[in-house]
């Protein structure tokens, strides 16, 4: 799977619009980009993915730039509760199961008063 | 349950102590993987399951972890003779075949 490169960390307003970036500049075409957060003491959740479409869900937006080596996850406003590590994954999606993550170290996003 | 539970929560082993950490997935979910997370980094994959089937142990560490899933539902992680180095946060996910991943809170081991 390709490497990914997120900046350690990041502050943001409550109620501003929080937008992570990744790169990704050795995607290969059959790659996916997803990412998932992990709010202190629980487990990762997954949040959003897509292959070069921009895609928008109930939790956030992802852009994808035209080359696919970087990507944007948007929190459109966000909350004291968004303040976690956020990771960027990029991998290939077999059929048949057993996709496993690999983990990066991520961002750690503090939204702040 | 909703989710995906672990347990215990909390685990304290003197060093060379075996424990065993418990996983139940969301009902008929196919796929089980358990990670490994350090202090301060992503967690790191350790083994996969689908069904029973064990096909993907490349993550574990040493022949001191082992995990086994017998009838395709709860698993349970097992580590021989714990070290200080094994101490960790130890997370289950679960998903369909082909879908995403759904974690549980994970079991923090801390090693003596």
């Amino acid at each position: 799977d390709a490497k990914t490169t997120q900046p350690t960390s990041m502050d943001c307003a409550e109620g501003r619009a929080a937008n992570l970036p990744c790169n990704h500049s050795t995607i290969s075409g059959n790659e996916y980009v997803y990412w998932y957060r992990q709010i202190h003491s629980q487990g990762p959740q997954y949040i959003i993915h897509g292959l070069k479409n921009n895609e928008t869900n109930e939790m956030a937006s992802l852009i994808i730039t035209e080359d696919r080596k970087s990507s944007t996850l948007i929190l459109p406003h966000a909350t004291l509760r968004d303040t976690a590590v956020y990771y960027c994954i990029v991998r290939v999606v077999f059929t048949g199961g057993g996709n496993k993550l690999t983990f990066g170290t991520g961002t750690q996003l503090k939204v702040e008063l | 349950g909703a989710g995906v539970s672990q347990s215990p929560r909390y685990k304290v082993a003197k060093r060379g102590q075996d424990v065993a950490l418990r996983c139940d997935p969301i009902s008929g979910h196919v796929s089980l993987f358990w990670y490994q997370q350090a202090l301060g980094q992503g967690p790191e994959f350790l083994t996969y399951f689908q069904n029973e089937a064990q096909l993907d142990k490349s993550g574990l560490p040493s022949d001191r972890f082992f995990a086994e899933r017998p009838e395709g539902s709860v698993s349970t992680l097992k580590i021989q003779r714990t070290q200080q180095e094994d101490s960790a946060v130890y997370l289950c996910a679960s998903s369909p075949l082909e879908g995403e991943a759904f974690f549980g809170q994970g079991t923090r081991l801390t090693v003596v």
